[in-house]
């Protein structure tokens, strides 16, 4: 089972909106609802940002938001700040017998 | 708080095995699952499996099988990961998390598919010669 892909890096000004994909197959993303977003910073924990889709954990700023296309997956960060600079990963249940994929991780740059 | 705290860096040898603990507190750590999460130096995120701290039951990914094993302690509220024949590979930071409860269906139920919404700090594992 291979990782889903994300581009390693998206980049944004202060204020704009930027969107992160996640690509997988009929056997995880585009098969589930189970779709979730994690935000890390460096030397630290992954953070819980949406789960299922498009819910944000209660904490989670309404800036972050999730969508789903066919088996594509999608975080869309709007008004950037500072602190979003961080890495971010999709993961997704998976039918195979990986059970459950995480992406490549995006490198989040504020520029 | 709710907060995972998980035992301290490992050095070990290829071949040799290796067991890191996880403790909770401030929620019931039956109710919840505890998924493993490793993270090889400057790479991305990989699912070791998950324990149900209610039964025991366990989900290993098929690349794990057989070399992972999962238990919890409830009555210290304690997850525990073996990890087996050490490989060089294996070098990695390793995190427990607990699975985030679902409830929308009218009862409540904790998975690794639902989401990981409190992690530990993490356990550096070496493997070298």
């Amino acid at each position: 089972q291979s990782a889903l892909t994300q581009p390693a890096s998206v980049s944004g000004s202060p204020g704009q909106s930027i969107t992160i994909s996640c690509t997988g197959a009929t056997s995880d993303v585009g098969g589930y609802k189970y779709v979730t977003w994690y935000q890390q910073h460096p030397g630290k924990a992954p953070k819980l940002m949406i789960y299922d889709v498009s819910n944000r954990p209660s904490g989670v700023p309404d800036r972050f938001s999730g969508s789903k296309s066919g088996n594509t997956a999608s975080l869309t960060i709007s008004g950037l700040q500072a602190e979003d600079e961080a890495h971010y990963y999709c993961s997704s249940y998976t039918s195979s017998t990986a059970l459950y994929v995480f992406g490549t991780g995006t490198k989040v740059t504020v520029l | 708080q709710v907060q995972l705290v998980q035992s301290g860096a490992e050095v070990k040898k290829p071949g040799a095995s290796v067991k890191v603990s996880c403790k909770a507190s401030g929620y019931t750590f039956r109710n919840y699952g505890i998924s493993w999460v490793r993270q090889a130096p400057g790479q991305g995120l990989e699912w070791m499996g998950w324990i149900n701290a209610y039964n025991g039951n366990t989900n290993y990914p098929q690349k794990l099988r057989g070399r992972v094993t999962m238990t919890t302690d409830t009555s210290t509220s304690t997850a525990y990961m073996e990890v087996r024949s050490l490989r060089s590979d294996d070098t990695a930071l390793y995190y427990c998390a607990r699975d985030r409860e679902d409830c929308s269906g009218g009862n409540c139920y904790s998975a690794y598919y639902y989401g990981m919404d409190v992690w530990g700090q993490g356990t550096t594992v070496t493997v070298s010669s």
